[in-house]
């Protein structure tokens, strides 16, 4: 199966830890993108990256977050010194190159929920 | 700023039905609308993929219409089945931009 692999599936952590969400990509893509989804709401992005390069952070909390996708290896999410309201889902989509295949669907992970006690 | 909202929150239907969900999206300057299926703990399926020069798409019992000028996109679910029971999601990619903007979903049980 080489859909979008998200991991760990569940998170559990106290409120000042840190959270690492990781996102490894369908194979061949190059683009990915996280969205959050707060209990009872929508999808909102966040981020968007291509290798080594953050291409659109406009939906990234100012503080707190920083996502990068390395040269080789995942991408990751990284959430430092946690509270409550960080509980959610977060999930992790990938496409092919935007200016080629734009119209293309984004292919989705099963995500990662975060619980913050 | 687009807003994408989806009618019904909720649906409950007896197996068999055909339905359909309603998806409105504010700004019609979209570069394509997609379909996708939510399964409680699980991640996103895409069910349907409309370009903006598409009127609809059809993938099995599954329909998608869309009216980028009245900014309205339907999901036709035909003889519908316990196993469609999920939350529906309509998400609308904003011009020549990457980003997804989604809808709340619509909630649908289909009863045996």
């Amino acid at each position: 199966n080489a859909g979008v692999m998200q991991n760990p599936r569940h998170l559990v952590r106290r409120r000042g830890q840190e959270a690492r969400l990781r996102c490894s990509p369908v194979k061949g893509h190059s683009h990915v993108y996280w969205y959050r989804q707060l209990p009872e709401e929508g999808l909102k992005f966040m981020v968007y990256l291509q290798k080594e390069n953050i291409i659109d952070e406009s939906g990234m909390p100012k503080e707190r977050f920083s996502a990068e996708f390395p040269k080789e290896g995942p991408s990751i999410l990284r959430i430092q010194q946690v509270v409550r309201g960080d509980s959610a889902a977060y999930f992790c989509a990938s496409s092919p190159d935007f200016l080629q295949n734009g119209n293309q669907p984004q292919h989705f992970g099963d995500g990662t929920r975060l619980s913050i006690l | 700023k687009q807003e994408v909202t989806q009618i019904p929150a909720a649906l409950s239907v007896p197996e068999g039905e055909n339905l359909v969900l309603n998806c409105s999206f504010t700004d019609s300057a979209i570069y394509n609308l997609q379909w996708f299926r939510q399964d409680p703990g699980k991640g996103l399926t895409s069910l349907l993929l409309i370009q903006s020069s598409q009127r609809e798409q059809t993938s099995g019992r599954l329909n998608a219409s869309l009216d980028k000028s009245s900014g309205r996109s339907t999901l036709y679910i035909a003889a519908s089945q316990p196993g469609d029971s999920a939350t529906y999601l309509c998400a609308v990619r904003q011009g020549r931009t990457y980003k997804y903007i989604f809808g709340t979903g619509t909630r649908l049980k289909v009863l045996a």
